[in-house]
């Protein structure tokens, strides 16, 4: 089945750092990639979506300038967290799905996560 | 505006018994899809059963079944003979698939599921 794979899985940081964290499609190719962020105990809140090649749409709330995503190719999509804080702490989860003309029935494919911790 | 309702934060089910999760949506859109994701301690989002909107049939995979009522907006999972691996956060989820909508996944607050043994 579809891949994704999502690095680091753990990373800490010192607060007024930036942190970049990769999303790979690693056997298909997602024109479409979504950003999400998972409070503890919480559900996944949507942040982003990537679309390859254009710039990201943002949902309310959700500062663009501070979580930059870049949807270069088909395979990747990066978002880095600009001058963290430790309030940026979370569980940030990538998906990923195909080009949707071409797989009506495809679903969302989850990477394993991100765990920032900012000190 | 749509959104995902789970109203039940918490269940536990004794190992080999049967239980329900229960989901309701609201939309005004007629073509979407409906899913259910389990999220074990790993964190891991997995996709345990999905149902097409225009489909009358609940959809069914092994052990897991959905009673999908589209005028009700409601759309529970069952899961029979539980076993301890079935322990996990359930997320019921909407994504639109009318054309030109985003077709962004939105998720309800989940339920927890307890198996006990």
């Amino acid at each position: 089945g579809a891949v994704v794979s999502q690095h680091p899985s753990r990373v800490i940081c010192k607060s007024g750092t930036s942190v970049k964290i990769e999303c790979r499609s690693l056997d298909f190719q997602a024109t479409t990639m979504f950003w999400y962020r998972q409070f503890p105990k919480k559900s996944l809140m949507l942040m982003a979506t990537s679309n390859e090649g254009s710039k990201a749409t943002y949902e309310q709330g959700v500062e663009k300038d501070k979580f930059l995503i870049n949807h270069a190719s088909l395979t990747l999509s990066t978002l880095t967290v600009t001058s963290a804080h430790p309030e940026d702490s979370s569980f940030y989860i990538c998906s990923a799905r195909a080009d949707r003309a071409s797989s009506y029935n495809s679903p969302l494919h989850f990477g394993n996560g991100t765990r920032l911790t900012v000190t | 505006a749509q959104t995902v309702t789970q109203s039940q934060p918490e269940m536990s089910v004794q190992e080999a018994e049967t239980v329900t999760l229960s989901c309701t949506y609201d939309t005004s859109e007629s073509d979407y899809y409906l899913f259910w994701y389990k999220q074990p301690p790993s964190r891991q989002m997995i996709l345990v059963i999905r149902q097409e909107a225009y489909k009358q049939q609940n959809a069914t995979e092994n052990r897991f079944s959905v009673n999908f009522q589209k005028a009700a907006k409601s759309f529970s999972l069952k899961i029979s003979d539980s076993q301890l691996g079935d322990a996990a956060m359930y997320f019921c989820a909407y994504r639109s698939e009318e054309v030109g909508r985003d077709d962004k996944i939105i998720f309800g607050k989940g339920t927890r599921l307890h198996i006990l043994p």
